[in-house]
C-alpha cells in the first residue's frame, strides 16, 4: 500500500500569512494526488487533483505542487474561512489513501 | 447543482448488519463512478470502496478492513447507491460518507483524480 504522510499535524498562522503543507507518499505517484479541506462537521472538500490543478470554484489563493513522492499544498494569503484541517490523498493506485490530516488555525 | 443524500445510519450491535443508500440527483447517475468513505470520530477519512459505471464494467474494489463484510453495489434507474454492511465491529463507528469517484485521462490512461462531490455523511454506531 502507498502510504502518505502530512506535515505538520498543525499550524496556527495570522491572516495574510503565507502557509504550506507537505505530503510525502511511500513510493512514486507521479502527479495523482489530492487536497482536500474540511471544515467541523461537515464533508471533505475537493481542493486540488493531479497535484497542481484547481477544482472548479477554489479560491486561486491555493495552489499545489510536486511530484513523485514530495507535494505541497501552499495557501498565499491566509483567510479566516481557511481554518479547517487539511487533507491530501493518493489516488494513484488501491488502496486509496489519506494523510494523517493538517490543522489550520487562525 | 449535483447533490448527494446518504442515509440508513443508525445504532447497531456488533455482529449486526445495516444498509445505507446515497441518493444522487443533478447528475447523469448512470455515468458516474461512485465511492463510500468513512470517518471514525476524531479521524481522518478513510476510503471504503469504489464502483465504476456499468458501462465501464461495474467493477467494484474493497479496502481491506471491509472486504468480505460490505458490500457496494448501485440501481441506476433509481440513482441510488447501496452499502450493504455486514458482521459490524466497533471500528466501524464511523460517519460514512458517498462521494463522486471523478476519473480523467493522464499520460493516456483512465486514472481516479479525487471524490469531486460529497454528500453530508450518515452516522452508523456500532455498540451493545
Amino acid at each position: 500500500d502507498v502510504q502518505v504522510t502530512q506535515s505538520p499535524s498543525s499550524v496556527s498562522a495570522s491572516v495574510g500569512d503565507r502557509v504550506t503543507i507537505t505530503c510525502r507518499a511511500s513510493l512514486g505517484i507521479s502527479s495523482l494526488l489530492a487536497w482536500y479541506q474540511q471544515k467541523p462537521g461537515r464533508a471533505p472538500k475537493l481542493l486540488i487533483y493531479t497535484a497542481s490543478s484547481l477544482q472548479s470554484g477554489v479560491p486561486s489563493r491555493f495552489s499545489g505542487s510536486g511530484s513523485g513522492t514530495e507535494f505541497t499544498l501552499t495557501i498565499s494569503s491566509l483567510q479566516p474561512e481557511d481554518s479547517a484541517t487539511y487533507y491530501c490523498q493518493q489516488t494513484d493506485s488501491f488502496p486509496v489513501t489519506f494523510g494523517g490530516g493538517t490543522k489550520v488555525e487562525i | 447543482e449535483v447533490q448527494l443524500v446518504e442515509s440508513g445510519g443508525g445504532l447497531v450491535e456488533p455482529g449486526g448488519s445495516l444498509r445505507l443508500s446515497c441518493t444522487a440527483s443533478g447528475l447523469t447517475f448512470s455515468n458516474a463512478w461512485m465511492s463510500w468513505v468513512r470517518q471514525a470520530p476524531g479521524k481522518g477519512p478513510e476510503w471504503v470502496g469504489r464502483i465504476k459505471s456499468k458501462v465501464n464494467g461495474g467493477t467494484v474494489e474493497y479496502a481491506a478492513p471491509v472486504k468480505g463484510r460490505f458490500t457496494i453495489s448501485r440501481d441506476d434507474s433509481q440513482n441510488t447507491l447501496d452499502l450493504v454492511m455486514n458482521s459490524l465491529r466497533s471500528e466501524d463507528t464511523a460517519v460514512y460518507y458517498c462521494a463522486t469517484y471523478n476519473v480523467g485521462v493522464v499520460a493516456g490512461a483512465t486514472r481516479f483524480l479525487g471524490l469531486d462531490v460529497w454528500g453530508q455523511g450518515t452516522t452508523v454506531t456500532v455498540s451493545s
